[in-house]
């Protein structure tokens, strides 16, 4: 059981947009930034979204993250099949004294 | 660009120690936290721990009576020992760098170990 929840798994058309949401608690998300991972199929996690909504260079805008209290969400626009991954979020919790990640979310791209 | 590669053996046995290292490229190691990042096939990330070039060093509690990482400077590298394993601690085993936020921005490519005799 993962500290922060994520839906397992969303789905969207391509070309549509879609959203994947991450629930924690005061303990991380609620006093602490928030990071975005895409994990594609057999490859090590990439950085999408730090600082709660900061892209790393490279990042195309069509990612984009927000946090309101203790909860996130990663919002993907202009899907494309390639962007068929594992979604993960993470935060730092001041009570484990741990970095914490989500259960992780699968993306399909019909 | 900083690069990250891990090496160690794929293959440990049932309460002996895992073993890995990370080596860091194009970048200082001066800075930022070096973290160990494993994965189970099939399921989520879980932090290990970090090491700064201080060595200082912070690990999960799930997992702080068996592990130690450790940070050699002038060799650019920081290692990873994980004692008494079990089956459970077969996953892939990433190296990351912490770049801003508790924002992991530079990861190796991740190297599995499995855990059999």
């Amino acid at each position: 059981q993962s500290v922060l929840t994520q839906p397992p798994s969303v789905s969207a058309a391509p070309g549509q947009k879609v959203t994947i949401s991450c629930s924690g608690s005061s303990s991380n998300l609620g006093n602490n930034y928030v990071s975005w991972y895409q994990q594609l199929p057999g490859t090590a996690p990439k950085l999408l979204i730090y600082d709660n909504n900061k892209r790393p260079s490279g990042i195309p805008d069509r990612y984009s993250g927000s946090k309101s209290g203790t909860s996130a969400t990663l919002g993907i626009t202009g899907l494309q099949t390639g962007d068929e991954a594992d979604y993960y979020c993470g935060t730092w919790d001041s009570s484990l004294r741990a970095v914490v990640f989500g259960g992780g979310t699968s993306l399909t791209v019909l | 660009q900083v690069q990250l590669q891990e090496s160690g053996p794929g293959l440990v046995k049932p309460s002996e120690t895992l073993s890995l290292t990370c080596t860091v490229s194009a970048g200082s190691i001066s800075t930022y936290y070096w973290n160990w990042i494993r994965q189970p096939p099939g399921k989520p990330l879980e932090w290990i721990g970090y090491v700064d070039y201080r060595r200082s060093a912070n690990y999960n509690p799930s997992l702080k009576s068996r592990v130690t990482i450790s940070i050699d400077t002038s060799k650019k590298q920081f290692s990873l020992r994980l004692n008494s394993v079990t089956a459970a601690d077969t996953a892939f085993y990433y190296c990351a760098r912490e770049g801003s936020g508790w924002g992991f921005d530079f990861w190796s490519q991740g190297i599995l170990v499995t855990v059999s005799s």
